[in-house]
């Protein structure tokens, strides 16, 4: 079946440092790509998504390419904020445009 | 529109107590979903519904139920609460790809349920 493994958190960076949060995939055919946040006491918002192979999401300063070959889509913000504090997950689309989720990876920015 | 809502936000059951989770979506998708978040766990699938009338199994569905009467209200039935199931609720809605919006999903604030 299909499976998200993302990094283990917590990150804690200092501001305007350089993010990357890892996450690769295992599914079958070709399934879209996302990435979700979640601040405190929320629900998760779409961050941003690609659809094919080679596609880049991007949204924020946040972007991610879909690297079919590497089965990974890994998240990246040159510059971080403390308001970019948040939880990260990863996931893909199957069937029936079900998610498949990662773990989630909490991200700390400190001033 | 208010998109995904979801009510109560915060509820504690006692043991064996049962309850009902509201879920309604106005922005006419064809596809809902009911996820629970563990503590420091990614979001596993309840149940999900492509339709109207139409709900299937997801990965975790054991003390569960659903039901689709409407395209807005996608209801989560829990009959005997258990320990197990405290846990944070959360809706989503999709207009999936045959809907022409994609498949992304949209989700409520959730609701945060204690079973003791």
């Amino acid at each position: 079946g299909n499976s998200v493994t993302q990094m283990e958190g917590p990150v804690t960076l200092s501001e305007e440092a350089f993010l990357t949060i890892n996450c690769t995939y295992t599914a079958t055919g070709y399934p879209s790509l996302f990435w979700y946040v979640q601040y405190p006491g929320e629900g998760l918002q779409l961050l941003l998504k690609a659809t094919k192979a080679d596609d880049k999401g991007s949204n924020k300063g946040f972007e991610a390419t879909y690297r079919k070959e590497t089965t990974s889509f890994h998240l990246e913000k040159g510059s971080v904020q403390v308001s970019d504090s948040a939880v990260y997950f990863c996931a893909l689309t199957g069937t029936a445009s079900k998610l498949t989720f990662g773990t989630g990876t909490r991200l700390q920015v400190t001033l | 529109n208010a998109g995904v809502t979801q009510t109560p936000k915060f509820r504690i059951l006692k043991i064996g107590q049962s309850m009902t989770l509201q879920c309604t979506q106005d922005m006419n998708h064809n596809y809902m979903y009911w996820y629970r978040q563990d503590p420091g766990m990614g979001l596993k699938l309840i149940y999900y519904s492509v339709g109207a009338g139409i709900t299937d199994k997801g990965e975790v569905p054991n003390g569960y139920n659903v039901s689709r009467s409407t395209t807005e209200d996608f209801p989560l039935r829990l009959e005997l609460a258990a320990p197990s199931q405290t846990s944070v609720y959360f809706c989503a809605s999709s207009p999936g790809l045959a809907g022409g919006g994609g498949n992304e999903q949209f989700f409520g604030p959730g609701t945060r349920l204690t079973v003791l």
